[in-house]
């Protein structure tokens, strides 16, 4: 059974400062690994996957993945108050069914 | 943007009460879930389909029954509610399952008394 672990729980940065996102897995076989963002009192909306190890950047945010070390990341460069939201990392493997199974999230404050 | 609309926003029951939360998808997607969502425990995965008739046990599936009636619409059943049951509960679907977006509703916060 997938467990995926989120930290830190929470994180207050300022402005334009570079944030680190952390997300650990425990079925080595996972394949599938993404970041949801959801702002208060929204729903949760993607942001990025990756599928393979290594490295993906989309503008301000990259991804990490290594899979030998279960774990992947989310890295916000130059982050705004805009960014401030509870990040939700997911990953799938086959014996969930391939569905997504979710970290308990992290809820970021960016500080004018 | 997919179109996942759930119904009704908020809800509120008794201990024992009988409650259904519809959600309808506009995408043609494969894949609808059902998840619940609890500060401290992120997202959790009550019960998801793959079509029409098909039901899948998810990881949190006790107290709760869904049906998918058609391509466009999943249904989640609480037939004896219970306070343990409050929550905040988010629809989805997909395409694919884990290797596609997930797009997901604006929720229905469910209160149990």
């Amino acid at each position: 059974q997938q467990n995926v672990q989120q930290s830190p729980e929470s994180l207050i940065v300022p402005e334009g400062a570079r944030t680190s996102l952390n997300c650990t897995f425990s079925d080595s076989a996972s394949q599938y690994f993404w970041w949801y963002r959801q702002h208060s009192g929204k729903a949760p909306k993607a942001l990025m996957s990756i599928f393979s190890n290594g490295e993906k950047e989309e503008g301000r945010f990259t991804i990490h993945l290594n899979k030998a070390s279960l774990h992947f990341s989310l890295h916000i460069r130059d982050s705004q108050p805009s960014d401030s939201a509870l990040y939700l990392c997911a990953a799938a493997a086959s014996s969930g069914s391939w569905q997504l199974i979710f970290g308990s999230g992290t809820q970021l404050t960016v500080m004018p | 943007e997919a179109a996942v609309t759930q119904s009704p926003r908020n809800k509120v029951t008794v201990t024992g009460g009988n409650v259904t939360l519809s959600c309808r998808q506009t995408n043609s997607h494969n894949y609808m879930y059902w998840y619940r969502q609890d500060t401290g425990h992120g997202l959790r995965l009550i019960h998801y389909s793959y079509g029409a008739g098909n039901l899948q046990i998810g990881d949190v599936p006790d107290g709760y029954k869904a049906t998918r009636t058609t391509q466009e619409d999943f249904f989640l059943l609480l037939e004896l509610a219970s306070p343990s049951q409050t929550s905040l509960y988010f629809c989805a679907s997909s395409d694919l399952g884990g290797s596609e977006t997930l797009y997901f509703g604006s929720g229905t916060r469910l209160t149990v008394l």
